[in-house]
């Protein structure tokens, strides 16, 4: 069972054009709401990261977007440069507990 | 390199030997993790620890796997009687407390053959 689904699949964006990827969760006790980034042959790494007392965090080019209502976060990636072409991760925690992640969406940015 | 780091980086190995893999976490952090990923997948949990005791276990976490932390610093993943389903990228994190997230080190390939 998936507790995190994460959409789309593969996403192709023109250079300076808005990237958006889309997750869902079911277990209201997931309290900690990370975007990881990962190049091909390396391990993930912490992009941003939400809780769900905000409704949006900012962090330069990428912000995360939060419904706690309707159990959906999203991560926008603002002015998609080639150089952001990779995959992306979203998950989810409650706690210092592990990690569940999303399936992974293949972002490529075409200059 | 202050990051998490891992060894070897690359493992191929016969169907049925052992293989153990290192981990040498972010200094001062007191969680480490293991996650297995899989081509084409994200990251799936397999065991934690705090400091140098092992807390969860997932049931991807068959007895042929077994994890250590010896006195709360690096940390070891053995596998015994390796099997082609194994192959997989082994990948470390470990974090300082939960609301600082958790960072992973470039992970161990390991090829079943």
């Amino acid at each position: 069972q998936q507790q995190v689904k994460q959409s789309p699949q593969s996403l192709i964006v023109q250079k300076g054009g808005i990237s958006i990827i889309n997750c869902a969760y079911e277990n209201t006790a997931f309290d900690y709401f990370p975007w990881y980034q990962q190049f091909p042959g390396k391990g993930p790494a912490l992009l941003i990261a939400i809780r769900p007392d905000v409704s949006e965090k900012k962090e330069g080019r990428f912000t995360i977007s939060f419904n706690k209502s309707a159990k959906q976060f999203s991560l926008h990636i603002m002015d998609s440069q080639p150089g952001d072409s990779a995959t992306y991760f979203c998950a989810a925690s409650t706690g210092a507990n592990n990690l569940f992640f999303g399936t992974g969406t293949r972002l490529t940015v075409i200059p | 390199d202050t990051g998490v780091s891992q060894n070897p980086r690359h493992k191929i190995t016969k169907r049925g030997q052992n293989v153990t893999f290192r981990c040498d976490p972010i200094s001062e952090h007191n969680r480490l993790y293991w996650y297995r990923q899989t081509l084409g997948q994200g990251p799936e949990f397999l065991t934690y620890f705090q400091n140098e005791a092992q807390l969860e276990k997932s049931r991807l976490l068959s007895d042929r796997f077994s994890a250590e932390r010896p006195k709360g610093s690096f940390s070891t993943l053995e596998i015994q009687r390796t099997e082609q389903g194994d192959s997989a990228m082994y990948l470390c994190a470990s974090s300082l407390s939960w609301t600082e997230g958790q960072y992973f080190g470039p992970g161990t390939r390991l090829t079943v053959t």
